[in-house]
């Protein structure tokens, strides 16, 4: 399979606790994108990577949010310290140097107990 | 500060009849525009995008730099074309890479 992938699926979780996920995006795309959405919201921008480098982050992106993408291929987003607000579905893009539509994955859909 | 504002939460229209789901952006600049569809239980995928200009599924949306507007338009809908459609902005410039979406509409075609 040659889309975005993004692992897990489905995460339920307790106020309080971290959680991590990742995103595998299309091979050879330079950029990666997070976003969130909520219930009868379009995708909100969090971060976007290009290659290694975190480049923009939104003011949505509290201090509890971490990004990386080490080695310029897949991500990790990790919330530290959950939060009832934080249940939303979290969503993956790719995107290659020369086009800027982006490709998602899946999502991964979090609930915080 | 760019912005996508798409009206219609929800439009019903009966199979064959034309649809039109409208857009309209804020943006300070040259943007980008795209429509993305989600289908029941899919992911987010991309209909199309202003630049190419190209009729993907009998849509078409034509970029209205004067009203600022994107909106989307089929002639005749078909009931597959059941879905969430969010519009979303792209800034022209360096860096300008994240997208911006609306709320989205959702399309319910009756037969």
């Amino acid at each position: 399979d040659t889309g975005v992938s993004q692992d897990p699926r489905h995460k339920i979780t307790k106020r309080g606790q971290n959680v991590t996920f990742r995103c595998d995006p299309i091979s050879e795309h330079n950029r990666l994108y997070w976003y969130r959405q909520t219930l009868g919201q379009g995708p909100e921008f969090l971060t976007y990577f290009q290659n290694e480098a975190q480049l923009e982050k939104s003011r949505l992106l509290s201090n509890r949010f971490s990004a990386e993408r080490p080695k310029g291929s897949f991500s990790t987003l990790e919330i530290q310290r959950t939060e009832q607000g934080d249940s939303a579905m979290y969503l993956c893009a790719s995107s290659s140097r020369t086009r800027r539509e982006q490709f998602f994955g899946p999502g991964t859909r979090l609930t915080v107990l | 500060a760019q912005r996508v504002t798409q009206p219609e939460k929800l439009l019903s229209v009966f199979k064959g009849a034309p649809v039109e789901l409208k857009c309209n952006y804020s943006y300070s600049g040259s943007p980008e525009l795209f429509w993305y569809v989600q289908y029941s239980r899919q992911r987010l995928q991309l209909l199309l995008r202003h630049i190419s200009r190209e009729s993907i599924k009998g849509f078409t949306a034509d970029l209205n730099k004067g009203e600022t507007s994107f909106h989307l338009k089929k002639p005749f809908a078909q009931e597959e074309d059941s879905a969430m459609y969010y519009c979303a902005l792209s800034g022209n410039g360096a860096g300008s890479y994240q997208l911006t979406f609306g709320k989205g509409t959702k399309l319910s075609v009756i037969p």
